[in-house]
């Protein structure tokens, strides 16, 4: 199994440029996420989706948009690139077991920086 | 608001060694806490969990305890090798069946 992809792994994007992270998993999984990490922090969630046609917002969601029309893809939008989303993003997805559900499945990331 | 975080941001370690990661927590509504491991340019991968309701779980090579009177989780790894080394994230889910909050990590760097 492939697992999580993301791509693309690498993106330099001007300041109010727009584009697509896209990610897509192949385990059926119904939870998916969306993660930044900063230099030397931890991961921030920034949305989530418990199911196709169900997205949620977390805790940094400013800046960015996401859908999920199928179980399999959970695509991440910036609409206007700014600095501050220098960063590397990970899509992760996990199975929803109830309260146990904290095995994610992350993939490779995507490293972006905004000049 | 309430977070997850780790004492020590760096751990050195000789190899075969036992290494021991420590992680302070604040949210009491969480039910279980996580460690995962990621490596220099890939994702987190998940180690081991631990229910609220233990104080011990074993894995092969890891053991985390939960300290629930002082809010400290720790990973203990046994016979540290070099392919242990990378960043380690403790993780609690908040009492949310989805949403997990990942504490800012260790670096473990073993040394041959």
């Amino acid at each position: 199994n492939a697992g999580v992809t993301q791509t693309p792994k690498f993106r330099i994007l001007k300041i109010g440029q727009s584009m697509t992270l896209q990610c897509t998993q192949d385990m059926n999984h119904n939870y998916m996420y969306w993660y930044r990490q900063d230099p030397g922090m931890g991961l921030k969630l920034i949305y989530y989706s418990v199911g196709a046609g169900i997205t949620d917002k977390g805790e940094v969601p400013n800046g960015y948009n996401v859908s999920r029309s199928t179980t399999e893809d959970f695509p991440l939008r910036l609409e206007l690139a700014a600095p501050s989303q220098t960063s590397v993003y990970f899509c992760a997805s996990s199975y929803g077991t109830g309260r146990r559900n904290t095995e994610a499945f992350f993939g490779q990331g995507t490293r972006l920086t905004v000049v | 608001g309430e977070s997850v975080g780790l004492h020590l941001p760096t751990l050195s370690v000789q190899e075969g060694d036992n290494s021991i990661i420590n992680c302070a927590y604040s949210n009491s509504a969480s039910d279980y806490f996580i460690w995962y491991k990621q490596e220099s340019g890939k994702g987190p991968q998940f180690i081991i969990d631990i229910r609220s309701n233990m104080d011990k779980r074993q894995g092969q090579r890891v053991t985390v305890l939960l300290n629930k009177t002082v809010k400290h989780l720790s990973l203990q790894i046994a016979a540290t090798q070099p392919g242990d080394s990378a960043v380690y994230f403790c993780a609690e889910n908040g009492g949310s069946n989805y949403k997990l909050t990942f504490g800012k990590g260790t670096l473990l760097t073993v040394n041959p």
